[in-house]
């Protein structure tokens, strides 16, 4: 069965500092979808990414850059420059894309990273 | 264009009380997901529609759990009775068909958070 582990509950660091959040997987489909949400004080999660399983390439959006390596069965975050607004709670998530769970896209959240940056 | 809304956005009942969550996706999105977040564990799968059909139902918790589609547009979510375990945040979310447009991301709606006394 498929199962994404944060093992960071909580992180503080300080504003500007670069913060990175750990997401390791596990799923016996070769095919799959790696995501990571933000949920912001106001509750809503909101999206930040989608990688899949053939796609190896690192990712840059502005401060935001993710590393995804298969080797280790790893999709971690980098905030870089870190600012007051990035303060949330960050979820990682899988989904699987193999034949047997074609047209179910249900993802498999890890407990999330609450992220606190300080001023 | 309209997101995802839940409806209540908060809901406090007793035990043993019914309480029906509601969830509008975002228009033409034929995929329709419940999740749920219990006391800061991780984000679970409940069910998942698409358009008005129950297409995997395999994280439902019990059979006190009832969600519907009529119509293939909003769905509800009804608890009954409800227990003191189904306190959390109850997530929708919406997608769009598959086979338009590959393996979708998923817009979430802000949550519905139950507190049962």
């Amino acid at each position: 069965a498929q199962k994404v582990t944060q093992a960071q509950t909580e992180i503080s660091v300080v504003e500007k500092e670069d913060v990175t959040l750990d997401c390791v997987y596990e799923t016996r489909d070769t095919t799959y979808y790696l995501f990571w949400y933000k949920q912001p004080p106001s509750g809503e999660l909101v999206f930040l990414i989608r990688r899949n399983s053939f796609d190896e390439q690192n990712e840059i959006s502005g401060r935001y850059s993710w590393n995804f390596q298969k080797s280790t069965s790893s999709f971690n975050f980098t905030i870089t420059a870190s600012q007051v607004v990035d303060s949330a709670v960050y979820f990682c998530a899988l989904s699987e894309a193999g034949i047997a769970n074609f047209g179910n896209e249900k993802l498999t959240f890890g407990t999330g990273t609450r992220l606190t940056i300080i001023p | 264009e309209a997101g995802v809304t839940q409806f209540p956005s908060h809901s406090v009942i007793e035990k043993g009380q019914t309480v029906t969550l509601r969830c509008d996706p975002i228009s033409g999105h034929d995929n329709l997901y419940w999740y749920r977040r219990v006391m800061g564990k991780e984000i679970k799968f409940l069910l998942h529609f698409v358009k008005e059909s129950k297409q995997d139902e395999s994280g439902m918790p019990n059979n006190r759990f009832l969600a519907e589609r009529t119509g293939g547009t909003y769905s509800t979510l009804k608890v009954q009775p409800a227990e003191l375990e189904d306190s959390g945040v109850y997530f929708c979310a919406s997608s769009q068909d598959q086979r338009l447009a590959g393996h979708n991301e998923q817009f979430f709606g802000p949550g519905t958070r139950l507190t049962v006394l």
